[in-house]
């Protein structure tokens, strides 16, 4: 089973279009919740974190279901500049540093 | 705009080279990590230097030699590479305790990565 689960997509919407992306993780130590943004060709960037009580930034808003190992992305009002890969990613912190899991991400394509 | 700087940001280089990837942070950071990332994947942890010391090696073959001459600076030395390293790699930054660094203590921060081509 894969560590982080995301569906590939691409979700092809139009502008402001609501979409929601979805995600599950297997590794119950997971302490601590991202969604990243990627661009092709560029690095990621985090976008938001997740907590336990959801979460919103604008026009992005997030969801953590601790008891279901589910993590949710919800997006209002798309823009054609919110093109773009969107990783979920579940971190487990050590001493001095921490490991990410990435999912392989959602392919998003916004269009006029 | 990302704090964390990488040169170069293209490299070419056959297989009998030695060249190096340098990345750089003033963010505070005690924790740097280096990823690769082929295209259509997501990043692959290769090292973890915490403290300036090496916390993780991610079973890197050691063509891939990393160092970490100061918190603010962490390199990858690379030599007799196969065209399969041919990749984006990627580092990034974390804090790792108190004091006044940028962060929480699990974001980790990228920098735009070098996009290698082994010929």
């Amino acid at each position: 089973r894969k560590e982080v689960e995301q569906d590939p997509g691409p979700f092809n919407v139009p502008e402001g279009a609501t979409v929601a992306f979805n995600c599950t993780y297997s590794n119950s130590a997971s302490q601590s919740f991202f969604w990243y943004r990627q661009d092709c060709r560029k690095e990621p960037k985090l976008l938001m974190s997740v907590y336990s009580s959801g979460n919103e930034d604008g026009r992005f808003t997030a969801q953590l279901n601790r008891a279901s190992q589910y993590i949710s992305l919800l997006i209002r009002d798309s823009k054609l500049s919110d093109s773009a890969t969107y990783l979920c990613v579940v971190n487990i912190r050590h001493s001095g540093y921490s490991t990410l899991t990435f999912g392989k991400g959602t392919m998003l394509l916004v269009s006029p | 705009d990302t704090e964390v700087t990488q040169t170069p940001k293209h490299l070419v280089m056959g297989m009998t080279n030695k060249k190096s990837l340098k990345c750089e942070q003033h963010m505070g950071h005690r924790a740097m990590y280096w990823y690769k990332q082929k295209a259509k994947k997501p990043p692959e942890l290769m090292f973890v230097y915490s403290y300036e010391k090496l916390s993780i090696n991610e079973s890197v073959p050691s063509r891939f030699s990393p160092e970490c001459p100061n918190s603010s600076l962490l390199n990858l030395h690379l030599h007799a590479l196969q065209p399969e390293d041919s990749a984006l790699y990627l580092c990034a930054s974390s804090r790792s305790g108190s004091g006044r660094a940028r962060g929480s203590y699990n974001e980790q921060f990228f920098g735009p990565g070098t996009r290698l081509t082994v010929l």
